[in-house]
């Protein structure tokens, strides 16, 4: 079955810039998605399409996608950013969704 | 504004049938480009799809859950229904709904999640 790859974990001082990395083969293709689920929360949305933000996502948030990887940047992290970060997208279909395994994203 | 409310029980036998109900409002599930979809997630573990259902009744399962899966919408309810079937304990995790867009079968809103315990 499909698979996306991230790293488990990535850390920053405040004030650096993170990037998480996303990888699948489909990618070409298809958009990538990304969420941040804090501790005890549901997940959020804050980036589709690959690179798109939507309202109320703080601009420090961006969003890029080249051959099979999706990259999320986070430009001046914020202690506020610390959170797990799932990329998401489809098969090949386009039918069936499926999630990276997840990074833990610490700003410290 | 867009709401979705997840509901069932907390605890299930193994082999048993789970039922999960996602009460939404704020939008209708008859309109072209909607659908909703259920994500669990077992504690400290990923997220994981399972399901969706679109305005059109095309229904898409995970692939490794398809032969357990069955998806289901009320649209005058607002409702969608989720059954898991021969629940073991491997299946406890929170199970959330959302919505998504059939353009690209994203997440926009979601659901508080339910946690579902599989234990004797």
């Amino acid at each position: 079955s499909y698979e996306l790859t991230q790293p488990p974990s990535v850390s920053v001082s405040p004030g650096q810039t993170a990037r998480i990395t996303c990888s699948g083969d489909a990618l070409p293709k298809k958009y990538a998605y990304w969420y941040q689920q804090k501790s005890g929360q549901a997940p959020v949305l804050v980036i589709y399409e690959d690179s798109k933000r939507p309202s109320g996502i703080p601009e420090r948030f961006s969003g890029s996608s080249s051959g099979t990887m999706a990259t999320l940047t986070i430009s001046g992290a914020q202690v506020e950013d610390e959170a797990d970060y799932y990329c998401y997208s489809t098969d090949s279909s386009g039918n069936r969704g499926v999630f990276g395994g997840g990074t833990k994203l610490t700003v410290l | 504004q867009v709401t979705l409310r997840e509901s069932g029980p907390a605890l299930v036998k193994p082999t048993q049938t789970l039922t999960l109900t996602c009460t939404f409002s704020g939008f209708s599930l008859s309109t072209s480009g909607m659908c909703v979809s259920w994500i669990r997630q077992p504690p400290g573990k990923a997220l994981e799809w399972l399901a969706l259902i679109d305005w059109d009744d095309d229904k898409y399962y995970s692939t490794s859950l398809k032969t357990r899966l069955t998806i289901s919408k009320d649209t005058s309810k607002n409702q969608v229904v989720l059954t898991m079937t021969n629940m073991d304990p491997v299946d406890t995790a929170t199970y959330y709904c959302a919505r998504c867009i059939a353009a690209g079968y994203y997440f926009d809103y979601w659901g508080q999640g339910t946690l579902v315990t599989v234990s004797s």
